[in-house]
């Protein structure tokens, strides 16, 4: 199995709104990361979890907060967003260690209004 | 920050010819991977070059590595137009190597 699977797809909320967003694997992997991606753009990493402990917070703001519950999930909970952080969130999934490669899920497209 | 550019940001060709990308970074690396993107989903790993090596083939890919200049190609050889899609380029760096941070991307168009 080598997929990471997000759910849901598609989310709007609102500004008042708590969500979160869900990320599971199962190929063992014991780093996972959160990215954001608007449109035409490259992917700009969040955080990264490593052995279920953030190890890299890109100074994202306090309204995004990551949970990483055991190694194979990761939850980015969302509280009073701003619709400019309407974006596509990427999970991916990796061997921790310096020559690996990502694998990533389908994203959650995200809206905010 | 490790991020850097890629040219062309947009390369519109024909099917059958060839596609090359180029990719700059700005620190030291550990290695540079080529991503795919279809229509703003996912993506997927294309190939991985460590920093000890020039050159890496992977079927119709071809990747090289210049340390000295801090630049990398993705050559597509024969497309399709399947092959239509945004390709990054991403590097971990030495330190830090938990990073895996994207150049800007570019996108690639194969007409029929």
């Amino acid at each position: 199995d080598t997929e990471v699977t997000q759910t849901p797809k598609h989310l709007v909320m609102g500004m008042t709104n708590k969500k979160s967003l869900k990320c599971e694997q199962h190929m063992g992997h014991r780093a996972m990361y959160w990215y954001k991606q608007k449109a035409k753009k490259p992917p700009e990493l969040m955080f990264v979890y490593s052995y279920e402990k953030l190890s890299i917070n890109e100074s994202v703001p306090s309204r995004f907060s990551p949970e990483c519950p055991n190694s194979s999930l990761l939850n980015l909970h969302l509280h009073a967003l701003q619709p400019e952080d309407s974006a596509l969130y990427l999970c991916a999934s990796s061997q921790v260690g310096t020559g690996t490669e990502a694998f990533f899920g389908q994203g959650t497209r995200l809206t905010v209004v | 920050s490790q991020q850097g550019e890629e040219d062309p940001q947009a390369l519109s060709i024909q099917e059958g010819e060839n596609a090359t990308m180029n990719c700059s970074y700005k620190t030291s690396i550990n290695n540079l991977q080529w991503y795919r993107q279809n229509s703003g989903r996912g993506l997927v790993h294309l190939i991985l070059i460590r920093s000890n090596e020039r050159e890496k083939h992977s079927g119709r890919l071809r990747v090289t590595l210049d340390t000295s200049k801090k630049s990398s190609s993705l050559l597509i050889t024969a497309s399709r137009a399947a092959d239509t899609a945004s390709y990054f380029c991403a590097s971990r760096g030495i330190q830090g190597a938990q990073k895996l941070v994207f150049g800007q991307g570019t996108r690639l168009t194969i007409n029929p």
